[in-house]
């Protein structure tokens, strides 16, 4: 147990549903990430959230949409995905210091777009 | 702008004999390095980090890894591979992203580990 905790674990959607993935850390960090992981590709940063402003947007599209109502707590709002959007989801957390902090990593959402 | 390259994507070795995975990084600055590990349907967990101490470093599990400036490279090793470290591992590079003030992590693609019995 790494201290961040995601919710679902396993989604399935269509392509018309609205579903969010939340992600809550309560190790006291300030900065919380979300990245994909898909097959056969390195982990891809989307969001960054430094003391819950987005510092971060890796190219994401708008079907992805990040909430950060505090640095506890991260949410990945879905619409409109597409097939290719199906993969691991992953939130982390660090502490901003001054040498880089490791991330903190959540067990993850499996998400399957159907 | 960082990268990592690890080298082999699948290795697979004997239980109780050493694991080496390769990696090789490029950065613009004086950067961190990580190694994680990923177990089946499991996020990822930190093995072990270098940041300008030591060259060698000590993770958990029996693991290390060395920096090597020279070779720009910061391969991991085990002495003897148990069946429980089937696994894939991700070298990680970091340094500060002077625009956005944060620390980036570069991800390698991953190797997998293979334990044979």
């Amino acid at each position: 147990e790494t201290g961040v905790t995601q919710t679902p674990r396993h989604l399935v959607m269509g392509m018309t549903n609205k579903k969010s993935l939340k992600c809550e850390q309560h190790l006291g960090h300030n900065a919380m990430y979300w990245y994909k992981q898909s097959a056969k590709k390195p982990l891809e940063l989307m969001f960054v959230y430094n003391f819950k402003e987005q510092t971060e947007n890796n190219s994401v599209p708008s079907r992805f949409s990040p909430e950060c109502p505090n640095s506890s707590h991260l949410f990945l709002h879905l619409h409109t995905l597409q097939p290719e959007d199906s993969a691991l989801y992953l939130c982390a957390s660090s502490e901003l210091t001054r040498t880089a902090p490791e991330a903190f990593f959540g067990q993850g959402t499996r998400l399957t777009v159907v | 702008a960082q990268s990592v390259t690890q080298l082999d994507s699948h290795v697979s070795v004997s239980e109780g004999t050493p694991v080496l995975l390769r990696c090789n990084y490029s950065s613009s600055y004086s950067p961190s390095l990580f190694w994680y590990v990923q177990h089946p349907n499991k996020g990822l967990q930190l093995l072990l980090k270098y940041t300008s101490a030591a060259t060698l470093v000590k993770g958990i599990n029996g693991f290390e890894a060395e920096f090597k400036k020279s070779e720009t490279s910061f391969h991991l090793t085990k002495p003897s591979a148990h069946m429980s470290d089937a696994a894939e591992y991700f070298c990680v590079v970091s340094d500060r992203d002077s625009g956005a003030g944060s620390y980036q992590l570069t991800f390698g693609k991953g190797t997998k580990l293979s334990v044979i019995p």
